[in-house]
C-alpha cells in the first residue's frame, strides 16, 4: 500500500527488555513524527526528523528512548530497559516538508511491558 | 505533557441528531486540526483551519478557528453509524515549522442507530 506502514503491529516485552519499533513512512516524504498514545489519550509528541537529520526530541520521555532515520526513509524507535510505564501505541506519521500539517499517520505499534 | 481542554469526554447520540465538540487551550495556536481515530489505526485529518475566525466545511463536518486563537469547534451534523469513532482537536503553536502536534483528550462518540 501506499500508506505509513509500522512494524510489528504489537510487541509484548517483559520489564528490563530492549524493543525496536520499526516506521515505514510514505515514499517521498521528508518530514517524520513519532509520538506516543497512552490509553484513553491523545497522541504526544516524542521526536521529529527532516531526512536522517533529528531536528526536535524533546518529547523523548527518557535516556531509554532513542530514535533514528540513518539513511532519511525507513524510522526505528528503540526503547531501552523497558518499564511498564512505556505501555502505550507509538504511532509514526510522515509529511512533505512543506505540507506539515497534513501528516499521515500510520497504523501504530501497541507495546504492552509486563 | 501539555495537551488541549477537549470536551465533551464522550457522546451518545441517536443517528440524524447533530454533534458539537470544542477544543480549548491557555496558549495560542497557529494552526487547528481535527482528526478522526478508528480503533486499531491512526489518526486521519478531517479538517485543518489557519485563520483566526476560519470556517471551514467538509460534507457534514464543520469547524471553527476561534477568534482568540485558543479554540476550536467542530460540529457533525445529521450523524450517521460510521461516524462513531474517537475525534482529536490538535494545534500547531507559533514558533514552529514543522508541525509539531499537541492533541486533545479526544471525545469518544457512539451513535445509535
Amino acid at each position: 500500500g501506499a500508506g505509513v506502514s509500522q512494524s510489528p503491529r504489537y510487541k509484548v516485552a517483559k520489564r528490563g527488555q530492549d524493543v525496536a519499533l520499526r516506521c515505514d513512512p510514505i515514499s517521498g516524504h521528508v518530514s517524520l513524527f513519532w509520538y506516543q498514545q497512552a490509553l484513553g489519550q491523545g497522541p504526544e509528541f516524542l521526536t521529529y526528523f527532516q531526512n536522517e537529520a533529528q531536528l526536535d526530541k524533546s518529547g523523548l520521555p527518557s535516556d531509554r528512548f532513542f530514535a533514528e532515520r540513518p539513511e532519511g526513509s525507513v524510522s526505528t524507535l528503540k526503547i531501552q530497559r523497558t518499564q511498564q510505564e512505556d505501555s502505550a501505541v507509538y504511532l509514526c506519521a510522515s509529511s512533505l516538508v512543506n505540507r506539515y500539517n497534513e501528516q499521515f499517520f500510520g497504523p501504530g505499534t501497541r507495546l504492552t511491558v509486563l | 505533557g501539555q495537551q488541549l481542554n477537549q470536551s465533551p469526554q464522550s457522546m451518545f447520540i441517536q443517528e440524524g441528531e447533530d454533534v458539537s465538540m470544542n477544543c480549548t487551550s491557555s496558549s495560542i495556536f497557529n494552526t487547528w486540526l481535527w482528526y478522526k481515530q478508528e480503533p486499531g489505526e491512526g489518526p486521519v485529518l478531517l479538517i485543518a483551519l489557519y485563520k483566526a475566525g476560519e470556517l471551514t466545511s467538509n460534507g457534514r463536518l464543520t469547524a471553527q478557528f476561534g477568534i482568540t486563537r485558543k479554540d476550536s469547534f467542530l460540529n457533525i451534523s445529521a450523524s450517521i453509524p460510521s461516524d462513531v469513532g474517537i475525534y482529536f482537536c490538535a494545534g500547531i503553536a507559533g514558533g514552529t515549522s514543522y508541525g509539531k502536534l499537541t492533541f486533545g483528550q479526544g471525545t469518544i462518540l457512539t451513535v445509535h442507530p
